[in-house]
């Protein structure tokens, strides 16, 4: 089992690309997260979709959109990147009995 | 809104000792769950414990327990018999009512010490 899987796992970028961060999951799970992670200020929340055909804001949407493509797939683009992006990017799905949350093993984007 | 604090931003331990990462939640909701997570230096993030609010007993998995004391609004974990294998950085986590949005701390480094 894949579990929750992320591409690409490192992407270098120049100010004002655009590119796209791929998650899919094999876990038949409803809801699915992408997180960003910066030292010192743990993970937060960009966007979510609790299920297939919904996406909504998480903490810090800006600069960012998503698409949940189907149950499976749920990718993350940044359309002009700007160097306040360079980050750890998590995508993650949800138990829901639980809320416990399955990562993938994260992207890391740099924008020079 | 939800709000977790993570006081601590780095810890010693002793390696055989317990040790206890402070956590505190903020949130209007009746119901919701507390979470820790570890992320050991190789990134990945890795569930350790989960705490309803609903739930009358403290949770425990293992060597970890949360220490749920809810009047204060805390959700501390507790590591017992510490191993050089426990050092990484610990989060802790919140979910709210809906249970769509989980709320992560700034997170403690945990060092363990031989």
């Amino acid at each position: 089992n894949a579990g929750v899987t992320q591409t690409p796992k490192f992407q270098v970028l120049k100010t004002g690309q655009s590119m796209t961060l791929q998650c899919a999951q094999d876990m038949n799970h409803n809801s699915m997260y992408w997180y960003r992670q910066d030292p010192g200020m743990g993970l937060r929340l960009i966007y979510y979709s609790a299920s297939e055909g919904t996406t909504d804001k998480g903490e810090v949407p800006n600069g960012y959109n998503v698409s949940r493509l189907n149950k499976r797939e749920f990718s993350l683009r940044l359309e002009s990147a700007a160097p306040s992006q360079t980050s750890v990017y998590f995508c993650a799905t949800k138990y829901k009995n639980t809320g416990e949350l399955f990562f993938g093993e994260g992207s890391r984007l740099t924008v020079l | 809104a939800q709000k977790i604090t993570q006081t601590q931003p780095g810890m010693f331990v002793q390696e055989k000792e317990a040790v206890t990462l402070d956590c505190t939640y903020d949130t209007s909701d009746p119901s919701y769950g507390l979470f820790w997570y570890k992320q050991p230096s190789s990134g990945e993030m890795i569930f350790l414990i989960y705490q309803g609010s609903y739930d009358q007993q403290n949770a425990t998995e293992g060597r970890y327990s949360l220490n749920f004391q809810k009047a204060r609004k805390s959700a501390n974990l507790v590591i017992s018999a510490s191993q050089l294998g426990d050092s990484a950085m610990y989060f802790c986590a919140s979910r709210d009512t809906g249970g769509f949005k989980t709320i992560f701390g700034a997170g403690t480094r945990l060092f363990v010490k031989a």
